[in-house]
């Protein structure tokens, strides 16, 4: 079955960076675009950007650009979320999910991944 | 800031009817009739999970009690016959053209009384 399997959960310090992966199967990769997104502590979703496997375009939200970078690795079926400078208001669960387009809504979604920036 | 307006909260008995809205503008869900309005349901401690997608359609295995609409610049969900699982968040997605992000709405905690 379609499948996103995200990596394990991080715990960084102010300043520092992270890189969360999140592994496709059971689908043609390159078919279908990327998004991130992430929710804070008791908040709700926040999209952060989306990459197409296919070209490696990309599109950030403004308030995350120049921090955030989508990369995929084809060969790996993978897809990468890269945040840095990372402070307290970065903690958060970070979900990458798949999106269809033309309408289908963004599914599946991967299990995501908490990442804790503390001092 | 979201885009998207959700009622906090709605609650109900079970078996009961339970309506949620979403609330966008003419540069989102208005804009035009390519623009559809998703659904999730987040259920505590798991990931978001595709409820209804373009506007009204319903996934494989997403029991019929789940119904959506769009209408103008909002979209809704409906839970008919409401059961003590469908205690969740739902959060409803669109697209905006004037910054061309993807937008979530605010959430809605549905309780099971």
């Amino acid at each position: 079955q379609v499948q996103l399997v995200q990596s394990g959960a991080e715990v960084k310090k102010p300043g520092a960076s992270v890189k969360v992966s999140c592994k496709a199967s059971g689908y043609t990769f390159t078919n279908y675009w990327i998004h991130w997104v992430r929710q804070a502590p008791g908040q709700g979703l926040e999209w952060m950007g989306w990459i197409n496997p296919a070209t490696g375009g990309t599109n950030y939200r403004q308030k995350f650009q120049g921090r955030v970078t989508l990369t995929t690795d084809t060969s790996m079926i993978t897809a990468y979320m890269e945040l840095r400078s990372l402070t307290s208001d970065d903690t958060a669960m970070y979900y990458c999910v798949r999106d269809p387009g033309n309408g289908w809504g963004f599914d599946p979604w991967g299990q995501g991944t908490l990442v804790t920036v503390s001092s | 800031q979201s885009l998207l307006t959700q009622p906090p909260s709605v609650s109900g008995a079970p078996g009961q009817r339970v309506t949620i809205s979403c609330t966008g503008s003419s540069s989102n869900i208005g804009a035009s009739a390519q623009v559809h309005v998703h659904w999730y349901q987040q259920i505590a401690g798991t990931a978001p999970k595709l409820l209804i997608y373009s506007n009204d359609r319903r996934p494989s295995g997403v029991p019929d009690r789940f119904s959506g609409s769009k209408s103008g610049t909002s979209g809704s969900l409906a839970i008919t016959g409401l059961q003590a699982e469908d205690e969740a968040d739902y959060y409803c997605q669109s697209y905006d053209t004037l910054s061309g992000y993807y937008v979530f709405g605010t959430g809605t905690k549905v309780t099971v009384l």
